[in-house]
């Protein structure tokens, strides 16, 4: 099982909005309504922003938004802010294991 | 509230078994669809999931490491351990242990640095 695929860096200006992709197969991302999405600051755990596709855990600003078209999960950022400058990783699971991105590094210009 | 921590070795040699445990607080690894799971990220790359294990005790592991790998729990103890064999300097890296799927609580990390 390969590693689902995300763009390697993002960028946008405080207030705008960007998406990040993340690209798998049938056997993962679209077979299954299993996708997540985690925040990560340097040093930091990541954090969990986005669960099954499209939820957020509690205390997760509504600026954060997933969806999935195919074999393609999506997350979306509206409003940047300087504290979302991070690394961003998907993850899909599946019945028999679990598979993360590569990563994304949201940049705020 | 849900807290995770790892704890190991920080420094292993080439070619032995690293053994590391994940103390847990907040929930129950006996209740019903929760699971634990062991997540690593070498320096500087991206995360890597390497095994999970279930209230049911039904483990699941990374297709590419399985053979290296063996989790296990200890309810009345509120850990998971977690055996990786034949370490090599490639599998340096910061090992984090996570409740349940999604991950939604992580542990803090630890540092596992292979050398001799």
């Amino acid at each position: 099982q390969s590693a689902l695929t995300q763009p390697a860096s993002v960028s946008g200006s405080p207030g705008q909005s960007i998406t990040i992709s993340c690209t798998g197969t049938s056997s993962d991302v679209g077979g299954y309504n299993y996708v997540s999405w985690y925040q990560q600051h340097p040093g930091k755990a990541p954090k969990l922003m986005i669960y099954e596709v499209s939820n957020r855990p509690s205390g997760v600003s509504n600026r954060f938004s997933g969806s999935k078209s195919g074999n393609t999960a999506s997350l979306t950022i509206s409003g940047l802010q300087a504290e979302d400058e991070a690394d961003y990783y998907c993850s899909s699971y599946t019945s028999s294991s679990t598979l993360f991105g590569g990563g994304t590094k949201l940049t705020v210009l | 509230q849900i807290t995770l921590k790892e704890s190991g070795p920080t420094l292993v040699k080439p070619t032995q078994t690293l053994t590391l445990t994940c103390t847990f607080s907040g929930f129950s690894l006996s209740t019903s669809g929760v699971g634990v799971g062991w997540i690593r990220q070498p320096p500087g790359k991206a995360l890597e999931w390497l095994a999970l294990i279930y209230w049911d005790d039904d483990k699941r592991y990374s297709p590419s490491l399985k053979s290296r790998l063996t989790i296990t729990k200890d309810t009345s103890k509120n850990q998971v351990v977690l055996t990786m064999t034949n370490m090599d300097p490639v599998d340096t890296a910061t090992y984090y242990c996570a409740h349940s799927i999604p991950f939604s609580s992580w542990g803090q990390g630890t540092l596992v640095t292979v050398s001799s």
